[in-house]
């Protein structure tokens, strides 16, 4: 079956500076790559996603750019505030609608 | 416009007991999808359900079954309950490629 794989586990930034979080994944056949975002106490929330035959994607300060050929997924945030600390999940679907989903990163903002 | 819908949000529950866990899609999505996730971990895919056929099932035992009414809802099952079953219970709907939460039913067990 496929597996994820997050790293970091934890990752703290300045305010104002960017943020990378980097997924392996060992399915090929997996051709769905979204991101979570979950708050303490809350439900995962989907903040961008890419399927497999995109290289990039972006959304305002986040981006997404998946590598096929190396089977890996890294999540962009730019210019980085306070409110983007959470803790940030990968996930990739293959077969039916299974996310199979990575250890996540916490990511704190310091003010 | 109503988001996935999850209930109860909390149940406390005791060793061998049963647990029915219930889940509402966004409108007009006919997949819904089960997940546990123990805390510090991702989710864990348990169960996917489309136009009431099981599509897909997790590394989880028999104790866990799940099932979709004709109006999509759906309900996830536990048997015979295990301490290890402590988590939150997430439902997740879709319609194509993304998959949307609800706020999930954190069950612990006793």
């Amino acid at each position: 079956g496929e597996n994820v794989e997050q790293h970091p586990s934890t990752l703290s930034v300045q305010e104002g500076d960017s943020a990378v979080i980097k997924c392996t994944y060992s399915d090929s056949a997996s051709n769905y790559f979204p991101w979570y975002k979950q708050e303490l106490g809350k439900r995962p929330q989907l903040i961008i996603d890419i399927r497999s035959n995109v290289g990039e994607k972006k959304d305002q300060r986040i981006a997404v750019t998946l590598n096929k050929t190396a089977k890996h997924f890294s999540l962009h945030i730019t210019e980085t505030q306070p409110e983007d600390s959470a803790v940030y999940f990968c996930a990739a679907k293959s077969s039916g609608d299974k996310l199979t989903f990575g250890t996540g990163t916490r990511l704190a903002v310091r003010p | 416009d109503a988001g996935v819908t999850q209930s109860p949000t909390h149940l406390i529950k005791t060793r061998g007991q049963h647990v029915t866990l219930r889940c509402s899609p966004i409108s007009g999505h006919k997949s819904v999808s089960w997940y546990q996730q123990v805390l510090g971990q991702g989710p864990q895919f348990i169960f996917q359900y489309y136009e009431k056929e099981e599509r897909g099932r997790g590394n989880f035992p028999d104790r866990f079954s799940a099932r979709q009414f004709p109006n999509y809802s759906s309900e996830l099952n536990v048997n015979a309950l295990l301490l290890g079953d402590s988590a939150l219970y997430l439902c997740a709907s879709s319609l194509g490629f993304g998959a949307f939460f609800g706020q999930g039913t954190r069950l612990t067990v006793v």
